[in-house]
């Protein structure tokens, strides 16, 4: 049972290109969160979807960052224009909501970004 | 709106010796706490958790956290460290029913003297 996947697990880009990083959630879970790492800080929390919805987006900067669930597919967080200072690591994680749920995320390793 | 502190960023121990980590959170509504443990360049791992029922938790490796209403307080320890307990560890809060987010705090970062 594979855990959730992300890739690359390093993506370089020059300032202005564009990166996108991909995430497969744990099989039969739904649920699918970013989150961003700064160096020295904590986790921020930025999106959360379900297939094919947008259900929390209020942790993701207004300009230049989109996210994606299709209904087939990996979910996708789109940061286009780079700058420096998105220069971190990304986390997906993914759950399950049922009645058996108690509000746990699996996480990923990580995609971490480096802008030159 | 759910919130978590963790009171000190870095924290030395000594290789046997008792593991403190606190953590303290604000919630409007009975909350859901967890810790997690994050090893270098890795993602996180699930330490322990506490939803409902008893207050002492047991988790992997050794460690427990009691949560304690009180006082608003879950904080994380280990009887005696060992050197692979370092890392960093982080708390976080959600409410389940909402959008299961987790809050999570700004970590610490515990080191492990020989």
């Amino acid at each position: 049972n594979a855990g959730v996947m992300q890739n690359p697990r390093h993506l370089v880009r020059r300032r202005g290109q564009e990166a996108r990083l991909r995430c497969s959630p744990m099989k039969g879970h739904s649920h699918v969160y970013w989150y961003r790492q700064l160096p020295e800080e904590g986790l921020k929390f930025m999106v959360y979807l379900q297939k094919e919805n947008i259900i929390d987006e209020s942790g993701m900067p207004k300009e230049r960052f989109s996210a994606e669930f299709p209904k087939e597919g990996p979910s996708i967080l789109r940061i286009q224009q780079v700058v420096r200072g998105d220069s971190a690591a990304y986390f997906c994680a993914s759950s399950q909501t049922d009645r058996g749920a108690t509000g746990e995320l699996f996480f990923g390793e990580g995609s971490r970004l480096t802008v030159l | 709106a759910q919130s978590v502190t963790q009171l000190g960023s870095h924290v030395s121990v000594s290789e046997g010796a008792l593991v403190l980590l606190r953590c303290n959170y604000s919630s409007s509504v009975p909350p859901y706490l967890f810790w997690y443990v994050q090893y270098p360049n890795q993602g996180l791992q699930l330490l322990l958790k506490y939803t409902t029922g008893a207050t002492l938790v047991k988790g992997i490796n050794g460690f427990e956290a009691e949560f304690k209403k009180s006082e608003t307080s879950f904080h994380l320890t280990k009887p005696s460290a060992h050197m692979s307990d370092a890392a960093e560890y982080f708390c976080a809060v959600s409410v389940l029913g909402a959008t299961n987010k987790l809050i999570f705090g700004t970590g610490t970062l515990l080191a492990v003297q020989p």
